[in-house]
């Protein structure tokens, strides 16, 4: 089954215990992005990247940071939580230019709290 | 990308039709329209996309005007499972070689729909 799979799905943590989201795709998709989810905010892109090793920021990266070192891994990074960081998170990932459609599979979300 | 309005709030009747409406009146000639749906809290998942044609797939219809200017989402026998926020987002496919920028997509605050027993 074609899927994205984030883990952990929920986590309360606190002030600064670095943290690292897992996200993988089973599609072969060059592109993944991060998204988290506020009320009244919507979805915003924190991270986007378009192969291995290629990666870049999205509208809100502050606090963030990502890699790829496999086409199918996008794990996000949080070195020092905060907070404000409490939020929805969402990996989604699709293919790219010859094959796009414009279709983005979404993970299920992972609810981060930090306290 | 072309902005667009939804009505923020919907109800419908259990195996009734339902039908979102979307407002684009500024799409390009080279934007797409495409539907996405977020059941509380879960991933958004994509419906449907269109150009200028009707389109039709498993999940729903798209109704797009001949003016382009505004279209209509149709979930032909509505279930209380597709109670959810649905999002109305115009884009142009991105031009390759451009950016990552380009894939983002860029969600509103949608439409929620209620499907009512």
């Amino acid at each position: 089954e074609a899927q994205v799979t984030q883990n952990p799905r929920y986590l309360i943590t606190v002030t600064g215990k670095k943290l690292t989201v897992t996200c993988s795709q089973n599609m072969n998709h060059e592109y993944m992005s991060w998204y988290r989810q506020d009320p009244g905010l919507g979805l915003r892109q924190i991270y986007y990247s378009m192969n291995v090793e290629v990666t870049d920021k999205g509208d809100v990266p502050e606090g963030y940071k990502v890699s790829r070192k496999e086409k199918r891994n996008f794990p996000l990074i949080l070195e020092s939580p905060s907070p404000n960081q409490t939020s929805l998170y969402f990996c989604a990932s699709s293919h790219r230019e010859g094959r796009y459609t414009g279709e983005l599979f979404f993970g299920e979300g992972s609810r981060l709290t930090v306290l | 990308d072309a902005k667009t309005t939804q009505p923020p709030s919907m109800d419908c009747a259990e195996g009734r039709a339902a039908n979102l409406p979307c407002n684009h009146s500024t799409i390009s000639g080279n934007e797409y329209v495409y539907w996405y749906r977020q059941i509380h809290s879960q991933g958004p998942q994509y419906i449907i996309h269109g150009l200028k044609n009707n389109e039709t797939n498993e999940m729903a219809s798209l109704i797009i005007t001949e003016d382009r200017k505004s279209s209509t989402l149709i979930l032909p026998h509505a279930t209380l499972r597709d109670t959810a926020v649905y999002y109305c987002i115009v884009r142009a496919l991105p031009i390759p070689n451009s950016g990552g920028s380009n894939y983002k997509l860029t969600f509103g605050k949608g439409t929620l729909l209620t499907v009512n027993p």
